[in-house]
């Protein structure tokens, strides 16, 4: 198993310019997750997914887009990219919620600065 | 509102002594509390997660204690070893709500380790 795998790893974007950053999961996981980690900082949630074509809004949302048309894909959309968006980006799964004590699995991560 | 926090932000210690990582956090009413590892250009990788009815876990050298009252947890790492230097990273999740559709994870900023030969 790759467990969760997210591409590109690095990525400069100038201001304005969208991407999609890609994960993949192939753990058959129900719940998946993406994540901001800015320099010293804790980890912000930004969306999240319960099950193909359920998604949410996590704690920093704005300026992104997501979708579940899939189990295995949950891919992350910026639309008009902005400085403060320059960050590290985390996707994460588990099979069940976390109120089931089921440990998060993580992609390796985005690095993404906006300039 | 939770805050989590972890001092020092960052430890440097020789090889062979024992790590003492902390963890706080301000609302003692949580579901539980997860230790993770994260390495340089890596992801998070999970260590030990304690439920919120248990004082301590354990994993090889890696043992984790809570004590909810007081709003602490504590990784200890036994013997340390080179290979032991990363980022160490608390979350707590909050006692569920009726709103809630999951647990959401509360994350620190992290203790940065490294351990020299």
């Amino acid at each position: 198993n790759a467990g969760v795998t997210q591409t590109p790893k690095f990525r400069i974007l100038k201001i304005g310019q969208s991407m999609t950053l890609q994960c993949a999961q192939d753990m058959n996981h129900n719940y998946m997750y993406w994540y901001r980690q800015d320099p010293g900082m804790g980890l912000k949630l930004i969306y999240y997914s319960v099950g193909a074509g359920i998604t949410d809004k996590g704690e920093v949302p704005n300026g992104y887009n997501v979708s579940r048309s899939t189990t295995e894909d949950f891919p992350l959309r910026l639309e008009l990219a902005a400085p403060s968006q320059t960050s590290v980006y985390f996707c994460a799964s588990s099979y069940r919620g976390t109120y089931h004590n089921e440990k998060l699995f993580f992609g390796s991560g985005t690095q993404l600065s906006v300039l | 509102k939770q805050e989590v926090t972890q001092i020092p932000a960052a430890l440097s210690v020789p090889e062979g002594e024992n790590l003492v990582l902390n963890c706080s956090f301000t609302d003692s009413a949580i579901y539980n509390l997860q230790w993770f590892r994260q390495d340089p250009g890596k992801g998070l990788t999970s260590l030990l997660l304690i439920q919120s009815s248990q004082r301590e876990q354990t994993s090889g050298r890696l043992n984790a204690s809570l004590d909810k009252s007081s709003g602490r947890s504590t990784l200890y790492i036994a013997a340390s070893q080179p290979g032991d230097s990363a980022t160490y990273l608390c979350a707590v999740i909050r006692l569920f709500v009726g709103t809630d559709s999951w647990g959401k994870l509360q994350f620190g900023a992290g203790t940065q380790v490294v351990v020299t030969p």
